[in-house]
Order: C-alpha cells, then structure tokens, then sequence
C-alpha cells in the first residue's frame, strides 16, 4: 500500500519569511496529491492539491511542486503570516482504491 | 449551509462499551471516510463507503464497524474490541472516486477511561 513520509515535524520560521514542506511517497500509480491545513480542534481543510499532469500549482502565497520521477512533493507558503500558524498534512491517493495516505503532519509555527 | 456535521464534539465512556459516533452530510457525497487521528500521527484511514449499503475496511479496521444505510449519514461504532479508543475522529466526505478533494468535519474527541 501507499506510503507517505513527511518532513519536518515541526518548522519554526519568521514572519514574512519563507515555509517550505516536504513529502515522499512510494506508489507509483498513486496520481493526486493534496495538502490540508488543521488548526486546533478542528478537522483539516483543503489548502492547494496538484495532479500528476502537472509539475507546479500556485495560488497566492500558496504553491505546490511535484517531482514524479522522484516520487516527491513540497509544498511552498511565501511571506507568512501569523494565520498560517498551523499542523500541515500531504496526503496521496491510494493508487485507485478510495481514501487518502496522509502524512505525519508538520507544525508551522510563525514568529513574530 | 453544507458541509458535514460530527457530534458531539466530546465524548466519554467508560472501558468496556461501545459508542457510536455520528457523521451527517448534506453536500449530496456518494463517498464517505472515517479516520482516526493521534498525537503526533497523521490520519489513518478506519473505513471508507462509495455507495449506500456498501463499504470497506481501511488500515486500522479493526474494533471498528460501520454502517450506510442512507447517503447522508455513516456512523461509527466503537466497540469494546478495540484496544486504544481514546483519539481524536474525524469524518469526511467527497465526489465519488479516489482522487478528488475530501471534506472534513470538525471532529470527536473520544476519550475512554
């Protein structure tokens, strides 16, 4: 089955400087890869998503990479701000079968 | 207003009893997933329904059970099999399919003493 890795667990940065996220996974059929946003006691919310047609996806402060031959994803957050505070989760498909892997999550911490 | 409703938001039992936790959509979903949520964890996958009156297990199935007996609803219970209960669940729902965006409820704290 599908496997996703993320990296860091926990990632301290500036205000205003940049965030970057990274994950791995192993199924090579799996082709949608999206990236959620938890706050605290909340269920997770669909920030950015990229499929595999494509290598970039931005929006905003927002943007997606995609390396499929490397099997690795990263997602891009410029100019942070206090909000963006958060746990960020990948996830992929599961190669068919319905349902996401996620990842571990990464705790984005913005200091002022 | 649509989007998919948990309740409650906590819960406690004691060991040795099952609980049954709710989970309504009106956003008019076929699929529907259960996950379950631990510190320090990413979500795992408990079990997933494409269509009424049909699912199937995820990864962590087991002390686990569901039902779908109408597109709206998909409720999971908790039984006194599973061995560590207590964590944080989290429904969601999509379109049908595997590869397009899921929604997620707000989630149930269960904690089991």
């Amino acid at each position: 089955g599908e496997n996703v890795e993320q990296h860091p667990s926990t990632l301290s940065v500036q205000e205003g400087d940049s965030a970057v996220i990274k994950c791995t996974y192993s199924d090579s059929a799996s082709n949608y890869f999206p990236w959620y946003k938890q706050e605290l006691g909340k269920g997770p919310q669909l920030i950015i998503d990229i499929r595999s047609n494509v290598g970039e996806k931005k929006d905003q402060r927002i943007a997606v990479t995609l390396n499929k031959t490397a099997k690795h994803f990263s997602l891009h957050i410029t100019e942070t701000q206090p909000e963006d505070s958060a746990v960020y989760f990948c996830a992929a498909d599961r190669g068919g079968a319905d349902g996401l892997t996620f990842g571990k999550g990464t705790h984005l911490i913005i200091q002022p | 207003d649509g989007g998919i409703t948990q309740s409650p938001k906590y819960l406690f039992r004691k060991e040795g009893q099952n609980v049954t936790l709710s989970c309504e959509q009106n956003l008019n979903h076929d699929a529907m997933y259960w996950y379950r949520q631990d510190p320090g964890q990413g979500l795992r996958l408990i079990y997933y329904s494409q269509i009424v009156n049909d699912f199937q297990k995820g990864d962590i199935a087991e002390g686990y059970s569901v039902s779908r007996e109408k597109k709206e609803s998909f409720p999971l219970t908790v039984t006194s099999a599973q061995k560590n209960p207590t964590a944080f669940y989290l429904c969601a729902s999509s379109m049908a399919g595997g590869r397009v965006e899921q929604y997620f409820g707000p989630g149930t704290r269960l904690t089991v003493t």
